[in-house]
């Protein structure tokens, strides 16, 4: 199976505090994207994770890629209202990107 | 820089008929794809192509038909149009394939009453 599942599906927090949401498989992939999505728009690329225990920092958002290769994190760190928006993850096979059904993030002022 | 474009935006059709939602790419992009995003249910990938004259399907090509004549040019077409088939769709694209980042346009929703 190629499913993706990611939690929580919704995430609704204060301005300034810290999230974590996660994307996780039953079974190992070679490399997982993650993407943000804000209403009315396309997805837009965050980060690439290829190797078992990568992490990788973006400003205030930091991605984990599980030693076994089957699950991942995204961790934001004081978050802000332009974090808003849909986080997805991608696993890649073959040709084809099968994606996880994401997590909604609203961030309060 | 235009990117991904999309066209129409929006659109509603009845049941049965038929509509090609357009995609065009302005960045020599190998690699075109159509997904379907529902509710809650992430994106599912309908069709794609590695170049142009060729094709393959997705995860849920059922209902749905590709071409892709030129580079810059990945038509999607709905031939007999069904509720199932209500949803935004997205294209992307993407210079080769594996990780390379995909670019996605900004969708087209579309209802079938």
């Amino acid at each position: 199976t190629q499913l993706l599942e990611q939690s929580p599906q919704f995430l609704s927090i204060q301005e300034g505090e810290n999230l974590t949401v996660y994307c996780n498989s039953s079974s190992v992939f070679s490399s997982l994207q993650w993407y943000r999505q804000e209403p009315g728009e396309g997805p837009v690329l965050l980060v690439t994770v290829v190797t078992g225990g990568e992490v990788k920092k973006l400003k205030r958002l930091t991605f984990q890629f599980g030693d076994a290769r089957k699950d991942s994190s995204l961790h934001i760190t004081a978050a802000q209202t332009g974090d808003t928006g849909l986080y997805l993850c991608a696993r890649l096979t073959g040709n084809q990107f099968y994606f996880g059904t994401g997590t909604s993030l609203t961030v309060i002022p | 820089n235009a990117g991904v474009t999309q066209t129409p935006k929006f659109r509603i059709l009845k049941i049965g008929q038929s509509m090609t939602l357009q995609c065009a790419q302005d960045m020599n992009h190998n690699y075109m794809y159509w997904y379907r995003q529902d509710p809650g249910m992430g994106l599912k990938l309908i069709y794609y192509s590695v170049g142009a004259g060729i094709t393959d399907k997705g995860e849920v090509p059922n209902g749905y038909n590709v071409s892709r004549s030129t580079t810059e040019d990945f038509p999607l077409r709905l031939e007999l149009a069904a509720p199932s088939q209500t949803s935004v769709y997205f294209c992307a694209s993407s210079w080769t394939g594996g990780n390379q980042p995909q670019h996605f346009g900004d969708g087209t929703r579309l209802s079938i009453l």
